[in-house]
């Protein structure tokens, strides 16, 4: 089985700074791993996905993360945050070749002006 | 790109009553459909898996006959809250599974359904 710990229930920070949301998982297979944005009372919308080659990745919006394996973390990152940027965002781990994702709990990302 | 298609986005019901929320994938077949649920400033719990054409496998905890759950088309897949009750208002998502993949995610999520039992 699968599990994913989001380190931080809420993130704030300033316009055009830099933010890091943190993710770490947890399985005793191969996983693939995800983020996702939610809006208020809307669905999810993928940000990015590492499923394999290159532990950097890079998604929409300017976001990218990092696959570290040893560390089992896949934190997200944006060097320059926007007020549209405000929302929830959610990691997700699944079993590779799996269809079934397994979420975090989510982090709250405000951003002040 | 593909887009799936949840409806009603809100509904309000009276306790006792049941309420059926459908989850449509409009421009890919979707074999597999999951249905979550999102309690306020929470994750998102997953409820079942929905495969067309055979039962749904729920998560442990999920009581099958309260969440009945019909995947009849490889497009459609309904949620039914049967007896609701005000416990069970939450926000239900679905997602659709796409055998290809389609704007770089096989997995597809809906808007959701802001479900509240008055």
């Amino acid at each position: 089985a699968q599990s994913v710990t989001q380190l931080d229930s809420q993130v704030p920070v300033f316009e055009e700074a830099p933010v890091e949301l943190r993710c770490n998982y947890s399985s005793s297979v191969s996983v693939y791993l995800f983020w996702y944005v939610q809006y208020p009372n809307q669905g999810l919308q993928l940000l990015l996905k590492y499923l394999s080659g290159s532990t950097l990745v890079k998604g929409i919006n300017g976001f990218e993360a990092e696959f570290n394996k040893s560390q089992t973390s896949f934190h997200l990152r944006k060097p320059s945050v926007h007020i549209s940027d405000t929302a929830e965002y959610f990691c997700a781990v699944s079993e590779k070749g799996a269809q079934k994702l397994v979420f975090g709990q989510g982090t709250r990302l405000t951003i002040n002006p | 790109g593909a887009v799936v298609s949840q409806h009603p986005s809100r509904v309000i019901c009276k306790s006792g009553t049941s309420v059926k929320i459908e989850c449509r994938s409009l421009d890919f077949q979707a074999t597999t459909m999951f249905w979550y649920r999102q309690f306020p400033k929470q994750s998102l719990m997953l409820m079942a898996t929905s495969n067309e054409g055979s039962k749904a496998t729920y998560e442990q905890g999920v009581e099958k006959d309260k969440f009945l759950i019909n995947h009849a088309s490889l497009t459609l897949s309904t949620l039914t809250v049967t007896s609701a009750h005000p416990e069970d208002s939450s926000f239900y998502i679905c997602s659709a599974f796409a055998a290809e993949p389609i704007s770089n995610s096989p997995l597809h999520f809906g808007n959701g359904t802001r479900l509240t039992v008055t």
